[in-house]
């Protein structure tokens, strides 16, 4: 399979634990990106990565939310103290190097739910 | 603030039939417009695209119609099929070194038999 790589599908943790995403982009990707997404929503812009610089954050990432990209290649999105407001989709998509705007090709998300 | 306000919120209808979602921006330096195609359980699919220097674009079954006076942009989904359903979302972004996608709040489409 050659496309954007969720690890794991779905989580489920109780209120206050710490929890980790991955995400493994299409290969020779550059860009990476996380979007949540909510029931009833569309996606929403948390982060952006240009190979392992993180040159974008929503003011959505709270303190509470780090995601890091070492070598550029795969990244992993860490929620801290979780909270049930946090219970979403978590995406992440990546695009290729030159494209002039985001065509971003997206994961099949990690489903987080905290109880 | 919305940024890209999309509707209907639902849409039903028959097999055969004509499917046309609309989106509408603020943002006059969005450059990009991309379609998204979403089904239960999946992450969204990149659908078609256009960019503002064309009024048009059509890819198969699905034509992304753009006015950019008007600061609007539809799909159009022609011979719907059951296979179509699905929650479909407009996008755009502004390129340059903004590169992230304002998403609408997505269409639930129904293409009933």
């Amino acid at each position: 399979d050659t496309g954007v790589s969720q690890n794991p599908r779905h989580k489920i943790t109780k209120r206050g634990q710490n929890v980790t995403f991955r995400c493994d982009p299409i290969s020779e990707h550059n860009r990476l990106y996380w979007y949540r997404q909510t029931l009833g929503q569309g996606p929403e812009f948390l982060t952006y990565f240009q190979n392992e610089a993180q040159l974008e954050k929503s003011r959505l990432l709270s303190d509470r939310f780090s995601a890091e990209r070492p070598k550029g290649s795969f990244s992993t999105l860490e929620i801290q103290r979780t909270e049930q407001g946090d219970s979403a989709m978590y995406l992440c998509a990546s695009s290729f190097p030159g494209a002039a705007n985001t065509e971003a090709f997206f994961g099949q998300g990690t489903r987080l739910t905290v109880v | 603030q919305q940024q890209v306000k999309q509707s209907p919120q639902s849409l039903i209808v028959q097999k055969g039939g004509i499917s046309i979602i609309n989106c509408a921006y603020e943002n006059t330096a969005f450059d990009y417009f991309p379609w998204y195609q979403q089904f239960p359980g999946k992450g969204p699919a990149l659908l078609i695209a256009i960019r503002p220097d064309v009024s048009e674009k059509k890819e198969g079954r699905f034509t992304i119609s753009f006015n950019k006076s008007a600061k609007q942009f539809s799909l159009h989904i022609m011979d719907s099929q059951p296979g179509d359903s699905a929650t479909y979302f407009c996008a755009a972004d502004s390129g340059g070194s903004n590169y992230k996608l304002t998403f609408g709040k997505g269409t639930l489409l129904t293409v009933n038999p």
